[in-house]
């Protein structure tokens, strides 16, 4: 079965500078996805990035990048030039290529302070 | 583009009583999850629908809960007798398809609360 884990339960930043939630994850597949969903207070899940592991290239989406070691197992996501509204709970995921369930991290809660 | 729909948002039961959500996901999607994400936890899949057939349940505890998704659009998730443990978010994502690499999008949940 998959495993995912994120170890950092919170992380604070401030505004304007950088921050890394760490991802890591077990599994013995070799095609699948992995995904950074940001969880606000209003509960809503929002897709924050995707990489699928026969990419070698790195994913990036404006001010969020992720660092993909698919030998280390490990997917953290870079958040650049924080802003207030990424304050949230951040999740790693996990999806193989043949299937769809989505197995999901503890989370990160990320506070970004002005 | 409308995004999906879930009511109530909040719900508050006394132990043993039945309760029921409802999720009205993107026009056009024929899959559809329920998700349970207790306080403090990453939400895990309970139930997926393709169209009006079940793709995955196996983590359905189905001796309480149970799930429908008439006609392949609506669905309706029913816990029948709750339990405190049953107390988390129940959220609801809808895709396009059921492929791996497509883009689940998620309502904003209804918070049970059993007492």
């Amino acid at each position: 079965a998959q495993t995912v884990t994120q170890s950092q339960p919170e992380m604070s930043v401030q505004e304007a500078e950088t921050v890394t939630l760490s991802c890591t994850y077990d599994t013995s597949e070799n095609n699948y996805y992995l995904f950074w969903y940001k969880q606000p207070p209003s509960r809503q899940m929002i897709l924050v990035i995707r990489q699928e592991a026969y990419k070698q290239q790195n994913a990036t989406e404006n001010r969020f990048s992720v660092n993909f070691q698919k030998a280390a197992k490990s997917f953290s996501l870079k958040i650049s030039d924080s802003q207030l509204g990424d304050t949230a709970m951040y999740f790693c995921a996990f999806r193989e290529t043949s299937g769809s369930r989505l197995t999901f991290g503890e989370g990160t809660q990320l506070t970004v302070n002005p | 583009e409308a995004g999906v729909a879930q009511s109530p948002r909040y719900k508050i039961i006394e132990k043993r009583q039945s309760v029921a959500f409802w999720c009205n996901p993107i026009s056009g999607h024929a899959t559809l999850y329920w998700y349970q994400q207790i306080l403090g936890q990453g939400p895990k899949l309970l139930i997926q629908f393709q169209n009006n057939g079940v793709v995955d349940d196996s983590q359905l505890p189905k001796d309480r809960f149970s799930a429908e998704r008439l006609k392949g659009v609506d669905s309706t998730l029913k816990i029948q007798p709750a339990k405190l443990e049953d107390s988390a978010v129940y959220l609801c994502a809808s895709s396009l398809e059921g492929t791996s690499g497509t883009e689940q999008f998620f309502g904003p949940g209804t918070r049970l609360t059993v007492l």
